[in-house]
C-alpha cells in the first residue's frame, strides 16, 4: 500500500475554499486516489476519487497532479457541517482500505 | 436506496464472553468488509467477505471470526473478549470489483 502523507490538522472559516493536500509520491500505476471523512463517531463517508484526471461531484473537486505523487481535496464552500477528519487513501484492488491519520479540519464561523 | 446497517448500535459485555455484530449491505452489494476503530486509534481492516467467502484478513487474531451469509448480510464474532476490544466495529459494502466502500454507522462494543 502507498503511504500518504496529510497535514494533521487544518482550519477554515464557513464559507471558504477548504483545500486539503495529500501526498502519495509511491503511489502505484494502477492505485486509485481516494477520499473520505468522518465525522465524530460515524462512520467513514465517502466523497471522491481518482486516478489521473480531475474530478468533481456535488460534494468536493480532487485534483491530482500530472506525475501523481500529490492530490488536493476542495470543499468549495466549507460549512460547519464539513467539520471531520479527511482521509486520503491511494487503493487499487477492491480488498482493504488502509487509512492514516488523516487531516482534522475545523471549520469556524 | 437504504444504507449499510448494523446491529446492535451499541453492545456491553464482559471480559471472557462472546460478542456477536451484525451487517447488511447495500442491495446489489456482495463484498462485506469489518474495520475496527479502538479509542483514539486509527480504522484498522479485519476481514473481507464476498460471495461468502472471506478473501483477506487484517493482523488480528483468530478469535475475531465471521461469516457472510447468502443474501450478502455478514456476522463478525469476536471471542474471548478482551478489554482493548472495547473499539467502534464499522462494516462496509461495496459493488462486485468496485474499490469505492460504504460505510455503516458502527457497532460500539464496550467490554468491562
Amino acid at each position: 500500500d502507498a503511504k500518504t502523507t496529510q497535514p494533521t490538522s487544518m482550519d477554515c472559516a464557513e464559507g471558504r475554499a477548504a483545500n486539503l493536500p495529500c501526498n502519495h509520491s509511491t503511489i502505484s500505476g494502477n492505485e486509485y486516489v481516494y477520499w473520505y471523512r468522518q465525522i465524530h463517531s460515524q462512520g467513514p463517508q465517502y466523497i471522491i476519487h481518482g486516478l489521473k484526471n480531475n474530478e468533481t461531484n456535488e460534494m468536493a473537486s480532487l485534483i491530482i497532479t500530472e506525475d501523481r505523487k500529490s492530490s488536493t481535496l476542495i470543499l468549495p464552500h466549507a460549512t460547519l457541517r464539513d467539520t471531520a477528519v479527511y482521509y486520503c487513501i491511494p487503493t487499487g484492488t477492491a480488498s482493504k482500505l488502509t487509512f492514516g491519520t488523516g487531516t482534522r479540519l475545523q471549520v469556524t464561523l | 436506496e437504504a444504507g449499510v446497517t448494523q446491529s446492535p448500535t451499541h453492545l456491553i459485555k464482559t471480559r471472557g464472553q462472546q460478542a456477536t455484530l451484525r451487517c447488511s449491505p447495500i442491495s446489489g452489494h456482495t463484498s462485506v468488509y469489518w474495520y475496527q476503530q479502538a479509542l483514539g486509534l486509527g480504522l484498522q481492516f479485519l476481514l473481507w467477505y464476498d460471495e461468502g467467502e472471506e478473501r483477506n484478513r487484517g493482523n488480528f487474531p483468530p478469535r475475531f471470526s465471521g461469516r457472510q451469509f447468502p443474501n450478502y448480510s455478514s456476522e463478525l464474532n469476536v471471542n474471548a473478549l478482551e478489554l482493548e476490544d472495547s473499539a467502534l466495529y464499522l462494516c462496509a459494502s461495496s459493488i462486485p470489483g468496485k474499490e469505492t466502500q460504504y460505510f455503516g454507522p458502527g457497532t460500539r462494543l464496550l467490554v468491562l
